[in-house]
């Protein structure tokens, strides 16, 4: 079975702070996505990374960045915490599908909940 | 951006009943994804259909996908306790390299024993 594993179930930040939020896959999927999960917005892709060094906006990048150096592992970076980050962060990976026209199923991880005061 | 609308966003049976539950996009999809999260977890996926596809089957789950209505249910018969969770929709879409899911915001399923 695929393990994404996030590092931190729980974190509390405070504003300002620059918080890395890690995550580590362990079945050499090309593909990682960071969302984040509000109550009544659902989930909102924040970046994805089809590749190693590669890294795509998703729709909602502003106050975040990400770093992909090796494949298993995709960071997503707080670069100055503020209290509307405060949600639950989940990073998923999949792979790399064959077709365009298909999507290959995410592997999600079980999510860390961010409170910044 | 929203794309999958889930419908109703709550739902409480009782055990043994069927469930469905409902979802509506905007675009043209090349494949519909229904997944579930159980409290404080991250999701799961349960079962994928392509556009060309009309229902799909996987255990007690049944899909069926709408193209020219842009929406697709999923049921679930002879509910559980265990299938007290949040249902998910996420439609594809293809660019970049990477395949792209949009989430809708859930529907929360409530079995009652």
């Amino acid at each position: 079975d695929v393990k994404v594993t996030q590092s931190s179930r729980y974190l509390v930040k405070r504003t300002g702070e620059k918080v890395f939020l890690e995550c580590v896959q362990d079945m050499d999927h090309e593909n990682m996505f960071w969302y984040r999960q509000d109550p009544g917005l659902g989930l909102r892709l924040i970046y994805f990374s089809y590749d190693v060094k590669m890294k795509e906006k998703g729709d909602i990048p502003e106050g975040y960045s990400v770093s992909r150096e090796k494949k298993e592992r995709f960071s997503l970076i707080l670069e100055s915490a503020s209290t509307n980050q405060t949600s639950m962060y989940l990073c998923a990976s999949s792979l790399r599908a064959a077709r365009s026209s298909y999507n290959s199923p995410l592997h999600f991880g079980n999510g860390t909940r961010l409170t910044v005061t | 951006s929203q794309q999958g609308e889930e419908d109703p966003q709550a739902l409480s049976i009782q055990e043994g009943e069927n469930a469905t539950m409902n979802c509506s996009y905007k675009t043209s999809i090349n494949n519909l994804q229904w997944y579930r999260q159980n409290s404080g977890r991250g999701l799961v996926h349960l079962i994928l259909i392509r556009s060309n596809e009309r229902e799909k089957h996987s255990g007690r789950l049944r899909v069926t996908l709408d193209t020219s209505k842009k929406s697709s249910s999923l049921l679930i018969t002879a509910s559980r306790a265990a299938d007290t969770a949040s249902y998910f929709c996420a439609t594809g879409e293809a660019l970049q390299g990477a395949q792209k899911l949009v989430f809708g915001q859930g529907t929360r399923l409530t079995i009652n024993p």
